[in-house]
């Protein structure tokens, strides 16, 4: 399939590695936090959410971390593999309507 | 059906035609979205659907670019006269309910190249 973004910000790191991917949202009223992965030739996969009531959340290897303040979100995925190989989307959207509202995304490469 | 499926996965057009793209969301999810994706961008929001309701249409970049929702389930977005700048993955996807909680499932998306 077509890689679906050759400007991306890119972020390169070492197979076992931690990586920690950031998103500046816009809306401060927005309540809800969605992190997705997107494969080349695929729709966008959720990964993890987060509530705005919340400042941390964790997954199986994967936290996102929520700053209201300064309208920050951060997702740190542990042992990174190559299969984490992919661009990472955040999303912001309120809890009840409006649709998501997607950020530009990060490419993540892991080098085996 | 399992997913959410998407026809044509490619689509190569003339400039100037019209073309018309195809989404099948998961069974009884009300709530239908369509988003654009351009090299090098996020996932930009066009329209949803939600039941019976009025769709959202704050994000068609034109009036040259329609949906509708037949019998609350397929979805058609069309593009008529095509310009070069509507090159770019389509992406549908389903939800069980308009909100964030209710999670959203993506197709492969259609990638349509305007020559």
């Amino acid at each position: 399939g077509e890689s679906v973004g050759l400007h991306l910000p890119t972020l390169s790191v070492q197979e076992g590695d931690n990586s920690i991917i950031n998103c500046a949202y816009s809306n401060s009223a927005s309540d809800y936090f969605i992190w997705y992965k997107q494969e080349s030739g695929k729709g966008p996969q959720f990964i993890i959410d987060i509530r705005s009531n919340m400042d941390k959340r964790q997954g199986q290897r994967v936290t996102v971390l929520l700053n209201k303040t300064v309208k920050h979100l951060s997702l740190q995925i542990a042992a990174t593999q190559p299969g984490d190989s992919a661009v990472y989307f955040c999303a912001e959207t309120m809890i009840f309507g409006t649709p998501l509202v997607f950020g530009k995304g990060t490419r993540l490469s892991v080098i085996a | 059906g399992a997913g959410v499926s998407q026809s044509p996965s490619n689509k190569v057009t003339e400039k100037g035609k019209d073309v018309e793209l195809r989404c099948d969301p998961i069974s009884g999810h009300t709530a239908l979205y369509w988003y654009r994706q351009s090299l090098g961008q996020g996932l930009e929001f066009l329209i949803y659907f939600q039941g019976n309701s009025a769709p959202d249409k704050s994000g068609l970049p034109s009036d040259r670019f329609s949906a509708e929702r037949t019998g609350g389930s397929v979805s058609t977005l069309t593009i008529q006269r095509t310009q070069q700048e509507d090159s770019a993955v389509y992406l549908c996807a389903s939800s069980a309910g308009v909100g964030g909680l209710y999670g959203y499932t993506f197709g492969s998306g259609t990638r349509l190249t305007v020559v």
